[in-house]
């Protein structure tokens, strides 16, 4: 099993468009957890972390949920510009000292 | 520009030969890593260092690579021998994680060198 497993895309949706995006993660013993960006043939750049009680930043709401080992990513009213690949990424402490494990990413296209 | 830069941007070698690259993190940021992605997969973890010091190995890294960072500045990364299966795209990031440890640490990623072996 994939360490950050997600949805798989590609995601085709209206202008406008509520859309979510989830992610599960296997090692229960992560400790941060972020959502990033990733434009075609361009680096990732973070969009947001997430945190326990949830957070939301302007149109985008991120969710976590422990229990589960669940991540969530919902946009709102969706842009053009929002086309993208959306990579989950989880942060690891245990035994490593600190690197990030990216998902494979979910691609999400906005039609006009 | 302040960011993380990367050097070459493409590289194209025969099955074979040897490359370096060259990674510049931004000047206060104390760790820098090293990822490869492939076409439809995330960025899957090289290395990392803190400061000098590599701190970790994936097991993805053959002993065909080696990276170093001899004074904590900037790193290269080089791959002996390449194979076709070399070819991807080789992203470095930084981050400054000075003092005590942090569990939310912002990378930002170089643009990358995309590797073609021939």
């Amino acid at each position: 099993r994939k360490e950050v497993e997600q949805d798989p895309g590609p995601f085709n949706v209206p202008e406008g468009a509520t859309v979510a995006f989830n992610c599960t993660y296997s090692n229960s013993a992560s400790q941060s957890f972020f959502w990033y960006r990733q434009d075609c043939r361009k680096e990732p750049k973070l969009l947001m972390s997430v945190y326990s009680s949830g957070n939301e930043d302007g149109r985008f709401t991120a969710q976590l949920n422990r229990a589960s080992q669940y991540i969530s990513l919902l946009i709102r009213d969706s842009k053009l510009s929002d086309s993208a690949t959306y990579l989950c990424v989880v942060m690891n402490y245990g035994g490593s000292q600190g690197n990030l494990i990216f998902g494979k990413g979910t691609k999400l296209s906005v039609k006009p | 520009d302040t960011g993380v830069s990367q050097d070459p941007r493409h590289k194209i070698t025969k099955r074979g030969q040897n490359v370096t690259f060259r990674c510049d993190p931004i000047s206060e940021h104390n760790r820098l890593y090293w990822y490869r992605q492939t076409l439809g997969q995330g960025p899957e973890f090289l290395t990392y260092f803190q400061n000098e010091a590599q701190l970790e190995k994936s097991r993805l890294l053959s002993d065909r690579f080696s990276a170093e960072r001899p004074k904590g500045s900037f790193s290269t990364l080089e791959i002996q021998r390449t194979e076709q299966g070399d070819s991807a795209m080789y992203l470095c990031a930084s981050s400054s994680n000075r003092g005590t440890r942090s569990t939310n640490e912002k990378l930002f990623f170089g643009s990358g060198t995309q590797l073609s072996v021939l």
